[in-house]
């Protein structure tokens, strides 16, 4: 089955610089990428999300790159604020449905001011 | 109510207790799941219902029994527990088929065993 490995587990930054979180995958087959945040004490919530025919995708401050064939993929979060600190998931999807989707570990942002 | 909502939220039961845990979506999805999250580890998928079929984790311990009575409702029921079964139990939802896959999480359910 598919493999998802992030780093790192733990990322402090100060207020205003950019923060980037890398996960890899191991199943060629996934096609799709989504990062959810969870911030303390409140449930995990969808940021963004990738598919494996994009390569690249941005969302205001917040942008997700794809390298297929290096099976990778990032997050990046620019001009970083107080309110962006919590854990971040990767996942990857085997076969493009949801209910397939395994998680990384998670990064513990900490945006500090 | 609105989203996917979760109760209770917190319990502390033995581990000679039976329980269940209850989630309910109010998002007109067709697809259930339960996850556990325990301290720095990935989310860990416990069970799926989409379209009224049960996907299964082989490594799910027999005492964690599921039930989707409908694509509204989904049961957690737990029994003879053990001290790491304490975690926290998480509800999903999202709409198979659409092209979105976004998976709506409910505000998780805080078990401890003792």
């Amino acid at each position: 089955g598919e493999n998802v490995e992030q780093h790192p587990s733990t990322l402090s930054v100060q207020e205003g610089d950019s923060a980037v979180i890398k996960c890899t995958y191991s199943d060629s087959a996934s096609n799709y990428f989504p990062w959810y945040k969870q911030e303390l004490g409140k449930r995990p919530q969808l940021i963004i999300d990738i598919r494996s025919n994009v390569g690249e995708k941005k969302d205001q401050r917040i942008a997700v790159t794809l390298n297929k064939t290096a099976k990778h993929f990032s997050l990046h979060i620019t001009e970083t604020q107080p309110e962006d600190s919590a854990v971040y998931f990767c996942a990857a999807s085997l076969s493009g449905s949801a209910r397939q989707l395994t998680f990384g570990s998670g990064t513990q942002l900490t945006v500090l001011p | 109510e609105t989203g996917v909502t979760q109760t209770p939220r917190h319990l502390v039961m033995g581990m000679t207790n039976k329980k269940s845990l209850k989630c309910e979506q109010h998002l007109g999805h067709n697809a259930m799941y339960w996850y556990k999250q325990s301290a720095k580890k990935p989310l860990e998928l416990m069970f799926v219902y989409s379209l009224e079929e049960r996907v299964e984790n082989n490594s799910v311990p027999s005492r964690f029994s599921p039930e989707c009575p409908n694509s509204s409702h989904l049961f957690l029921h737990l029994h003879t527990l053990q001290p790491e079964d304490s975690a926290l139990y998480l509800c999903a939802s999202s709409q198979e088929r659409l092209a979105g896959y976004e998976q709506y999480f409910g505000p998780g359910t805080r078990l401890t065993v003792t």
